[in-house]
């Protein structure tokens, strides 16, 4: 079945590492994608990892993906204010082109 | 500039009123989407078209209605027959092919008074 899940808030610290998780229960998944959202916004695409890929690094930004566990990570570096936002993960199958979100993060920086 | 456009940002309906919300892009972007977003439950969503003329029902089709008369538009109406359409709504398209962007509108805040 489809179903993408995230834990809802995170708080941290400016300057730290900030971890979001994701999973989701569709092993057929072909791509996984990370989004952001500021506030009253649409979404922007931060990064995406194609299923048979293990780590992606981009500037700040690291995705994991562990298809054993149906598990994915976007790690951001060095966390800046700006940076608070909701972050969903996303996911596409082969032969359909729906794109299923997580319920999203909200990440807060503290100054 | 190429991008997707939603309006009107703010939307207020009466209760028993049917309200479309504008969805438009000049990306040459074959599929169209509509989400939902509601707090803590992320997107979901409502209809997506692979190209024009035709439609399908995502998971939360009921209550709502689309078109896809040109390849550029997807207009989403709200009837009066959704229960609870205060929302969030957002329009998305894309190449429709593996690994491609969703690239998003800036949403319609639905409000219902």
């Amino acid at each position: 079945g489809e179903d993408v899940e995230q834990s809802l808030f995170l708080s941290v610290r400016e300057g730290d590492s900030s971890v979001i998780n994701c999973t989701y229960t569709d092993s057929s998944s072909t791509y996984l994608y990370w989004y952001k959202q500021e506030p009253g916004a649409g979404l922007q695409l931060l990064t995406y990892i194609f299923s048979n890929m293990d780590m992606k690094q981009d500037q700040r930004l690291t995705v994991l993906l562990n298809k054993k566990d149906k598990h994915l990570s976007l790690r951001i570096a060095d966390t800046q204010t700006g940076d608070s936002a909701i972050y969903f993960c996303a996911e596409t199958f082969s032969g359909t082109y729906k794109y299923i979100f997580g319920t999203g993060t909200r990440l807060k920086v503290l100054a | 500039d190429g991008g997707i456009t939603q309006s009107p940002k703010y939307l207020f309906r009466k209760e028993g009123q049917n309200v479309t919300l504008s969805c438009e892009q000049n990306l040459n972007h074959d599929a169209m989407y509509w989400y939902r977003q509601d707090p803590g439950q992320g997107l979901r969503l409502i209809y997506y078209s692979q190209i024009v003329n035709d439609f399908q029902k995502g998971d939360i089709a009921e209550g709502y209605s689309v078109s896809r008369e040109k390849k550029e538009s997807f207009p989403l109406t709200v009837t009066s027959a959704q229960k609870n359409p205060t929302a969030f709504y957002l329009c998305a398209s894309s190449i429709p092919t593996g690994g491609t962007e969703a690239f998003f509108g800036q949403g319609t805040r639905l409000t219902v008074v």
